[in-house]
């Protein structure tokens, strides 16, 4: 069975200051994994996925995130927070084997971004 | 332009009623799912229909009734609405059943009073 795990269900980070948000995931098969972001009353937008390619991803807004099997890991970043970062971040899995579509979500962190 | 489409985007309706959520996408995708966000936000996928078909049906109480009458369209039938029912119900779609890169729309806030 897959899961995620999100590390700190709140991050609170000053503008300019690096953002890490961490995701960990347990998966069987080798897994896509995904970010997605939540603004206030909004839904999702992906952010970045990673589907096996290059292990370093860049997505929108300036967020990366990087895939280490290592460790089942699959942390965000992004180096300098701007104040329109501020929202909910999802890390996500899903089995390119099983091929259902399914996504299976963490819990969720919110970030704040302090002036 | 919306590429993902909800309506309505609030419901408030009382214990024991039925409801229903629409949902169209204009994206040309194959695949269509409802997921459930709960008040502390987490969410769950609840069904996924891929060209009509149903392919994902979690554990759902069989008061929800998803029904695909085109590949564009998934509406979201609840019957007998119960207080546990309140939640935020997110459409989405993806290209296929193999790329899982959905695209959401903006919600229904269901309040059940």
């Amino acid at each position: 069975a897959q899961s995620v795990t999100q590390l700190g269900s709140h991050v609170s980070v000053s503008e300019g200051a690096l953002v890490l948000l961490r995701c960990n995931y347990s998966s069987s098969v080798p897994p896509y994994l995904f970010w997605y972001v939540q603004y206030p009353n909004q839904g999702l937008q992906l952010l970045l996925k990673y589907t096996s390619a290059a292990t370093l991803v860049k997505g929108i807004n300036g967020f990366e995130a990087e895939f280490k099997k290592s460790e089942t890991s699959f942390h965000l970043t992004k180096p300098s927070a701007h104040m329109s970062d501020a929202a909910e971040y999802f890390c996500a899995v899903s089995s390119p084997r099983i091929n259902t579509g399914k996504l299976i979500f963490g819990q969720g962190t919110t970030l704040q971004v302090k002036p | 332009d919306t590429a993902v489409s909800q309506t309505p985007k609030y419901l408030v309706t009382q214990m024991g009623n039925d409801k229903s959520i629409k949902c169209e996408q204009n994206l040309g995708h194959d695949t269509m799912y409802w997921y459930k966000q709960d008040s502390k936000k987490f969410l769950k996928i609840m069904f996924s229909y891929n060209n009509k078909e149903l392919i994902i049906n979690e554990t759902v109480p069989n008061r929800f009734s998803p029904k695909s009458p085109d590949k564009a369209h998934l509406n979201l039938h609840i019957n007998s609405l119960e207080l546990g029912d309140s939640a935020v119900y997110f459409c989405a779609s993806s290209q296929e059943v193999g790329n899982t890169e959905a695209f959401f729309g903006q919600g229904t806030r269901l309040t059940v009073v």
